[in-house]
């Protein structure tokens, strides 16, 4: 079974700081995927990162897929409090059959 | 709306109930998916259909856990004689392709958040 780990499990910080939580795994995946989650709600795809050392931008976010595809991380620059929610990675297998999310980092952002 | 719909949202069930939760894919979606979320931790994976067939279903707790998607469309989870650990919120999601090759986004409904008292 392929597991994925995030850290940190919570996140509390300040408007304009920047921040990076990071997805891990022992196990290679063919593709990891970012998502945010607010309460009430179903998650929503941010980026899909495949190829190995990829690094992919949106607006003020970073994220980068590791060379050996084990790992990720996501890089806000200047959160703000619409940053605030719940950040899951999921990572599909070289067959592209298995889905597996990670735990997820819960994100606030204070004005 | 186009997106995913699911329902009922919430659910509350005494202990031994059966339920039924329904989930609307976007029309034309061929991969359909349940997720079962416990507070505060990430989805976990159910089961996935490719149109009507349901071609995994290994993440289904037990054989209490029912789910079916008989026209390649809408689909509907059930569970029977429903246990307090059932408590959890169920999502449901889609996506325009099979699961074979790149992948492919999945689009989330807003869950069925259900209770076992």
């Amino acid at each position: 079974t392929q597991l994925l780990e995030q850290s940190p499990q919570f996140l509390s910080i300040q408007e304009g700081e920047n921040l990076t939580v990071y997805c891990n795994s022992s196990s290679v995946f063919s593709s990891l995927q970012w998502y945010r989650q607010e309460p009430g709600e179903g998650p929503v795809l941010l980026v899909t990162v495949v190829t190995g050392g990829e690094v992919k931008k949106l607006k003020r976010l970073t994220f980068q897929f590791g060379d050996a595809r084990k790992d990720s991380s996501l890089h806000i620059t200047a959160a703000q409090p619409g940053d605030t929610g719940l950040y899951l990675c999921a990572g599909t297998d070289n067959y592209g059959q298995n889905f597996v999310f990670g735990p997820g980092t819960r994100l606030s952002v204070l004005p | 709306g186009a997106g995913v719909s699911q329902s009922p949202r919430y659910k509350v069930a005494k202990r031994g109930q059966d339920v039924a939760l329904r989930c609307d894919p976007i029309s034309g979606h061929v991969s359909l998916f349940w997720y079962q979320q416990a507070l505060g931790q990430g989805p976990e994976f159910l089961t996935y259909f490719q149109n009507e067939a349901q071609l995994d279903k290994s993440g289904l707790p037990s054989d209490r856990f029912f789910a079916e998607r008989p026209e390649g469309s809408v689909s509907t989870l059930k569970i029977q004689r429903t246990q307090q650990e059932d408590s959890a919120v169920y999502l449901c999601a889609s996506s325009l392709r099979g699961t074979s090759g790149n992948p492919n986004e999945q689009f989330f409904g807003p869950g069925t958040r259900l209770t076992v008292l």
